[in-house]
């Protein structure tokens, strides 16, 4: 089965910043999906990107982006010019190749201070 | 677009009304998702639904009971809940187009159990 470990439960930076995520998983698959979702203090559950297995090259999304490291089963994600929009839970999750279930980590609570 | 719905936003209920959650898509995904979840924690997978029907079952209690009338349209019904029912209860489509596949998540209903 698979699993994802996100092993920084909280991590806070001042506005402006640059943080980086860490989430490791373990699977046996060669083709997957790894995603990170956002859920700010409103609850709703927000895609920030989104990597598929077989792509060597890291994903983007503005501000948003991951090193996507494959053999190592390392999935991070990186926030640049860090935004007070930006304190929210986030969740690493992974999906196998036309699998049904997303499985998630157990989320890392970041605040950005002013 | 990747808008799903769901209503109410909030729903309290003693442990012997019935009542239902309802979740709305009009992206013409074919699957849908009903999660749970508790405070500080990942979503939990209930149920899927794939082409209007059930295709996983995570042993949900019976007192939750979904239906999927149309690719639009999942409910969740419920009846006879406990109070460690109480939860955010999520609904997510998921969008499948050659090597993309992603879910996404509509913004919740807050469910109290008394």
């Amino acid at each position: 089965a698979q699993t994802v470990t996100q092993s920084q439960p909280e991590m806070s930076v001042q506005e402006a910043e640059t943080v980086t995520l860490s989430c490791t998983y373990d699977t046996s698959e060669s083709n997957y999906y790894l995603f990170w979702y956002k859920q700010p203090p409103s609850r709703q559950m927000i895609l920030v990107i989104r990597q598929e297995a077989y792509k060597q090259q890291n994903a983007t999304e503005n501000r948003f982006s991951v090193n996507f490291q494959k053999a190592a089963k390392s999935f991070s994600l990186k926030i640049s010019d860090s935004q007070l929009g930006d304190t929210a839970m986030y969740f690493c999750a992974f999906m196998g190749w036309g699998a049904q279930k997303l499985v998630f980590g157990q989320g890392t609570r970041l605040t950005i201070n002013p | 677009d990747t808008e799903v719905t769901q209503t109410p936003k909030h729903l309290v209920m003693g442990m012997t009304n019935k009542k239902s959650l309802k979740c709305e898509q009009h992206m013409g995904h074919r699957a849908m998702y009903w999660y749970k979840q508790k405070a500080k924690k990942p979503p939990e997978l209930m149920f899927v639904y794939s082409y209007e029907k059930l295709s996983i079952n995570e042993s949900v209690p019976s007192r939750f009971s979904p239906e999927c009338p149309n690719s639009s349209l999942l409910n969740l019904h419920l009846h006879a809940l406990q109070p460690e029912d109480s939860a955010l209860y999520l609904c997510a489509s998921r969008f499948q187009a050659g090597a993309a596949d992603t879910q996404y998540f509509g913004p919740g209903t807050r469910l109290t159990v008394l």
